[in-house]
C-alpha cells in the first residue's frame, strides 16, 4: 500500500528563513503527489501538485516543491518565511490507478515562524 | 463561490451516544469525501461517494459508522454509539469528479467532536 511519511512533526524557523519540510512516499510507481495547508480551525487547502509533468512545481504564497524520483522525495520550500505561513502542513500522495481521486495524508508537520 | 460547508462546528457528547454530521458540497461537485482527523495525524479517509453512490467505504468501521448522501448532494455522517476513540475532527471535501487526471479536492472547515 502507498504512504507519506513527513520527517518531523515540528518544525521552528524566524521570520525570513528558509522553510523546508520532508515528504517521501513508498510506491513502485510515482503517483500523484500533493502538499496541503491547515490553518487553525480550518479545513485543508491545496498548495501545489505533482502530476508527472514538470518536477519542480510552484504552489501558492511562494512555496515550491521539487519531485525527485531517485530519492522517492517530494520536499516542501519556501526561501523566506513570513509570520502568516505559521500552520500545518501535510502531504499527501493519490494512486494513479483504481484511486478514484483518493487521497493518502502524511501525518504533518507543524511550522512555526519566529519574530 | 461558496465552499464546502460543514455543521455543527464543535459537538461534545458522552461515549454510548449518538451524533450527526452533516456536509452541503461545492454546487455541482460529484464527489463527496469524509475524512477522520485524529490529534497529530493526517486525515485518514472514511467513506467516498460519487453522486449518490458510494465509491469506497473501506476504512469505515461499519458496526458504529454510517453515511449516507441522498439526492447526490447533502450526506450526513452517523456514529451510533460513539466511543472514546472517535474524538477527531471530521472533515467534508468535495471535488469536480472523479477518474483520470487527479481533482482538486475542496475541503470544508470541519466538525471537532469530542466524546467524554
Amino acid at each position: 500500500a502507498q504512504s507519506v511519511t513527513q520527517l518531523g512533526s515540528h518544525v521552528s524557523v524566524s521570520e525570513g528563513a528558509l522553510v523546508l519540510l520532508r515528504c517521501n512516499y513508498s510506491s513502485s510507481v510515482p503517483p500523484y503527489l500533493f502538499w496541503y495547508v491547515q490553518y487553525p480551525n480550518q479545513g485543508l487547502q491545496l498548495l501545489l501538485k505533482y502530476t508527472s509533468a514538470a518536477t519542480l512545481v510552484k504552489g501558492i504564497n511562494g512555496f515550491e516543491a521539487e519531485f525527485k524520483k531517485s530519492e522517492t522525495s517530494f520536499h516542501l520550500t519556501k526561501p523566506s518565511a513570513h509570520m502568516s505561513d505559521a500552520a500545518e502542513y501535510f502531504c499527501a500522495v493519490s494512486p494513479l490507478s483504481g484511486g478514484y481521486n483518493k487521497l493518502i495524508f502524511g501525518a504533518g508537520t507543524r511550522l512555526a515562524v519566529h519574530p | 463561490e461558496a465552499g464546502v460547508a460543514q455543521s455543527p462546528r464543535y459537538k461534545i457528547i458522552e461515549k454510548r451516544q449518538s451524533v450527526a454530521f452533516w456536509c452541503n458540497p461545492i454546487s455541482g461537485h460529484a464527489t463527496l469525501y469524509w475524512y477522520q482527523q485524529i490529534l497529530g495525524q493526517g486525515p485518514k479517509l472514511l467513506i467516498q461517494f460519487q453522486n449518490n453512490g458510494v465509491v469506497d467505504d473501506s476504512q469505515l468501521p461499519k458496526d458504529r459508522f454510517s453515511a449516507e448522501r441522498l439526492k447526490g448532494v447533502d450526506s450526513t455522517l452517523k456514529i451510533q454509539p460513539a466511543k472514546l476513540e472517535d474524538s477527531a475532527v471530521y472533515l467534508c471535501a468535495s471535488s469536480v469528479a472523479t477518474g483520470g487526471l487527479h481533482n482538486e479536492q475542496f475541503f470544508g472547515p470541519g466538525t471537532r467532536l469530542t466524546v467524554l
